[in-house]
């Protein structure tokens, strides 16, 4: 089972620059998440999807951050415009169902460095 | 904000001694869930405990649980240099179906 694709793998812009992400996860999973990981910190979580539609995205920074996820299987992530602080690991995950008993399956994440 | 808490930050120990660490949470949950993160790698899930369960053993792994104090516990024996690692729990909130994560215990196993 291939397991969940992100890219690129890094990413290097100057601030005030646009920048987007990409997420493709398990086959068949219908919950998909991107978290924020800035180094020496936990995932923070973001946005987390149910096929197409957002069921939680409450920490997303809706002035600069936008996610969407067409036909409830590929994601993509973006940030325009890009600050300093928005320099993190980007992680993208899937599941096959939330709520009781589901573990989560993670990608490689997306090292941004914004400069 | 985090919705877990992980301590201690940081844990160093010889090769062969059992290493433990402990996650404290806030809210009502469905599960605990704990994840091992490899420097620059993602996360990769451990094992599962859910909020009916009190104890639960994966090989090396035991994980507990208390609901009534709100905290777990991440037992790992017999530790290999192969386990240095981050260790994060995460949060399966009641009535929220996300998954939070806390900050971690950064484990150093010295060969």
């Amino acid at each position: 089972e291939a397991g969940v694709a992100q890219s690129p793998r890094y990413k290097i812009i100057e601030k005030r620059q646009s920048v987007a992400f990409w997420c493709n996860p398990i086959s068949g999973h219908a919950t998909l998440y991107w978290y924020q990981q800035i180094l020496g910190q936990g995932p923070k979580l973001l946005i987390q999807f149910q096929n197409n539609g957002v069921v939680d995205d409450s920490q997303l920074p809706k002035d600069r951050f936008s996610a969407e996820r067409l036909k409830g299987v590929d994601s993509t992530l973006k940030i325009q415009p890009a600050k300093l602080e928005d320099s993190a690991v980007y992680l993208c995950a899937s599941s096959p169902l939330t709520g009781y008993g589901t573990e989560a399956f993670f990608g490689q994440g997306t090292r941004l460095t914004v400069v | 904000s985090q919705q877990g808490e992980e301590d201690p930050q940081a844990l160093s120990i010889q090769e062969g001694e059992n290493a433990t660490m402990n996650c404290s949470y806030k809210t009502s949950i469905n599960n605990l869930q704990w994840y091992r993160q490899n420097s620059g790698r993602g996360l990769v899930h451990l094992i599962l405990i859910r909020s009916n369960e009190r104890e639960k053993h994966s090989g090396r792994l035991r994980v507990t649980l208390d609901t009534s104090k709100k905290s777990s516990s991440l037992l790992i024996t017999a530790s290999r240099a192969a386990d240095t690692a981050s260790y994060f729990c995460g949060l399966d909130q009641t009535g929220a179906n996300n998954l939070f994560f806390g900050t971690g215990t950064r484990l150093t196993v010295i060969p």
